[in-house]
């Protein structure tokens, strides 16, 4: 089943731009993840963010985390073309902590 | 350093042949995943393995699918009688501990005609 939902499902903005991604997740977690696929790759994680953390900086990646309304956002300021790939949001199961499970993903397209 | 690295990259197959996935993962990295991934779709979670044992296999599909990790490093991801509906990538994971983040291989691209 799918925990998380992201939004908006596809993104294209200008180089230089910034691009901002939201997730919104239906149980309670401890910890809430992003990561990026590029296309025909694996994913690569970026940030995680735990249930008593309000806000995350990693780069020119910025998470929010708002636990009452149970959703996420990640800013990627100043984007390059190279941002280009997919993203994903990810929270443990609540039965099983160690299974992650992602949205559908939000498709990024910075235009050069 | 190496990451997790997975073979074959791209696997086509007759529906009701058997196939074999692997899975090398990170060294050291005590757990390992499998999740699968359709076509503008975020991974599903099959099976995670804490050392040699399926600590999880709640995401299995049936038992058609089944793994095997025998000295808690390389894992191999089995399908039997494979159907058409089990096309999709298959994504291999691991980590340092179960709490830690994933790194993921490339996947396995698996096409059952």
């Amino acid at each position: 089943s799918q925990q998380g939902e992201e939004d908006p499902q596809a993104l294209s903005i200008q180089e230089g731009e910034n691009a901002t991604m939201n997730c919104s997740y239906k149980t309670s977690i401890n910890n809430l993840q992003w990561y990026r696929q590029n296309s025909g790759r694996g994913l690569v994680h970026l940030i995680l963010i735990r249930s008593n953390e309000r806000e995350k900086h990693s780069g020119r990646l910025r998470v929010t985390l708002d636990t009452s309304k149970k959703s996420s956002s990640l800013l990627i300021t100043a984007s390059r073309a190279a941002d280009t790939a997919s993203y994903f949001c990810a929270t443990p199961d609540s039965g099983s902590a160690r299974q992650l499970t992602f949205g559908s993903g939000t498709q990024l397209t910075v235009l050069p | 350093g190496a990451g997790v690295s997975q073979t074959p990259s791209n696997k086509v197959t007759e529906k009701g042949k058997y196939v074999e996935l692997r899975c090398d993962p990170i060294s050291g990295h005590t757990a390992l995943y499998w999740y699968r991934q359709s076509l503008g779709q975020g991974p599903e979670f099959l099976i995670y393995f804490q050392g040699t044992g399926a600590a999880d296999d709640s995401g299995l599909p049936n038992d058609r699918f089944f793994a095997v990790r025998p000295e808690g490093s390389v894992s191999t991801l089995k399908i039997q009688r494979t159907e058409r509906g089990d096309s999709a990538v298959y994504l291999c994971a691991s980590s340092q501990t179960g709490d830690s983040p994933l790194h993921f291989g490339n996947g396995t691209r698996l096409t059952v005609t």
